[in-house]
């Protein structure tokens, strides 16, 4: 298809782990973000993998990335109420990036 | 660094009127872009620039809306005249070296009303 796709919502207990998928579209593109959005805040960067790697770790966050599924994962260990927010998938192709309509994280105490 | 600063926060206007947004973007950086988002559309390109020069403006609404990057350091988009359905929250994002092939760091975003 022609767009990223991505679950709308994910609802966790504090303390337990999120995992939020991704579809995207294109074998060729290069790089692979994740975004969060906090109320009334723009989209932060939080991470992001080059296309020749399968796995990326930065203390609370793993990206796994499926190149022959185009499927990309971002999980959260020990979720806490502050990851609460929006989170967005991101492809870049030479001449664009497409992003996903964003998945809502909700934590619960 | 300051990040990507956008003005004004808040924008609530009549219909009819002439809107400006103002960003500046990351010192450095060489591309920027605006988007806007709406619940129902999700995040869209409007246009970007390369050294300030549009490359890409196929997201441009109408006439009604332009874009402009006098220098490397301001942008404008203005909306002549608003409608309601402009109503939307607007960011700005620059990158650095090439436009899609660096993160986009983004503002915080204005928020539009057209009454």
């Amino acid at each position: 298809g022609e767009d990223v796709e991505q679950s709308l919502f994910l609802s966790v207990r504090e303390g337990d782990s999120s995992v939020i998928n991704c579809t995207y579209t294109d074998s060729s593109s290069t790089y692979l973000y994740w975004y969060k959005q906090e109320p009334g805040a723009g989209l932060q960067l939080l991470t992001y993998i080059f296309s020749n790697m399968d796995m990326k770790q930065d203390q609370r966050l793993t990206v796994l990335l499926n190149k022959k599924d185009k499927h990309l994962s971002l999980r959260i260990a020990d979720t806490q109420t502050g990851d609460s927010a929006i989170y967005f998938c991101a492809e870049s192709i030479t001449d664009d990036m497409r992003f996903g309509a964003g998945t809502r994280l909700t934590v619960k105490p | 660094d300051a990040g990507v600063i956008q003005s004004p926060r808040h924008e609530v206007t009549e219909m009819g009127q002439e809107v400006t947004l103002r960003c500046k973007p990351i010192s450095g950086h060489n591309s920027l872009f605006w988007y806007r988002q709406t619940m129902m559309r999700g995040l869209e390109l409007l246009i970007y620039f390369n050294n300030n020069v549009p490359i890409d403006d196929s997201g441009m609404p109408e006439d009604r809306f332009s874009a402009k990057m006098p220098n490397a350091s301001f942008s404008t988009l203005k909306i002549q005249p608003s409608e309601p359905r402009d109503s939307a929250v607007y960011f700005c994002a620059s990158s650095g070296d090439r436009a899609y092939n660096s993160p986009l760091h983004f503002g915080n975003g204005t928020r539009l009303t057209v009454t």
